[in-house]
């Protein structure tokens, strides 16, 4: 079974611009959760997609965006970048009818300079 | 929201130590999970353990689901176990902190 795939592997962006990231979950698995890292906030939730309808959401300003495609591929947005938007954006895929957690992808590096 | 704490934020172990991890919630959870990030950042899932125990190879975790916390246990640690170990659970998937481990030869 593939794991969760989460492109581009690193992304660099200037300030202003915007950025889609996108992650393709487990087969089957219709929950998607998005999750960004930094050295000073740690791992922080964003939002969480199941069956295209976002079902929660972090502390996070507007300019953070998702969505969920009716194939469970999700992907977020991020609208005029700030240089703290820099870090580890994580997704993992779940299926809630099974008890084993979350899966993780390799997660998206972005640095904005 | 739920606050996760965990302790301690740092441990150096000794090859073939053993070690004990834990992790406080503010509320209850039912879905509570250990996870370890290598070094290169990928969250690797090690257990989901909303009570009981379960144990994996070298790796155990209990949760005491009535008193809001578990416990990761590391036997027998070889470098490859260095990394960070985090606990998480809650609707939004909360994390704690983690416990920076580094085990050397």
């Amino acid at each position: 079974k593939a794991g969760v795939t989460q492109t581009p592997r690193y992304l660099i962006k200037t300030r202003g611009q915007q950025v889609t990231l996108s992650c393709s979950p487990i087969s089957g698995h219709r929950s998607v959760s998005w999750y960004q890292q930094t050295p000073g906030q740690g791992l922080q939730f964003l939002f969480e997609y199941f069956s295209e309808t976002q079902r929660n959401k972090g502390n996070f300003p507007g300019r953070f965006s998702g969505r969920q495609f009716s194939n469970s591929r999700s992907e977020m947005n991020v609208s005029t970048l700030e240089l703290g938007d820099s870090a580890l954006y994580l997704c993992a895929s779940s299926d809630p009818a099974q008890d084993y957690g979350y899966t993780f992808g390799s997660g998206t590096r972005l640095t904005v300079v | 929201g739920i606050q996760v704490e965990q302790s301690p934020p740092d441990l150096i172990l000794q090859e073939g130590a053993n070690s004990t991890l834990r992790c406080n919630f503010s509320d209850s959870v039912n879905n509570l999970q250990w996870f370890h990030q290598n070094p290169w950042g990928q969250l690797i899932n090690l257990f989901y353990i909303p009570s009981g125990t379960k144990q994996n190879g070298r790796l155990s975790a209990t949760t005491v689901a009535t008193e809001r916390y578990s416990l990761l246990y590391i036997s027998s640690s070889q470098t490859t176990d260095s990394g960070v170990y985090f606990c998480a659970g809650g609707m939004k998937l909360q994390f704690g902190a983690g416990t920076q481990v580094v085990v050397t030869p």
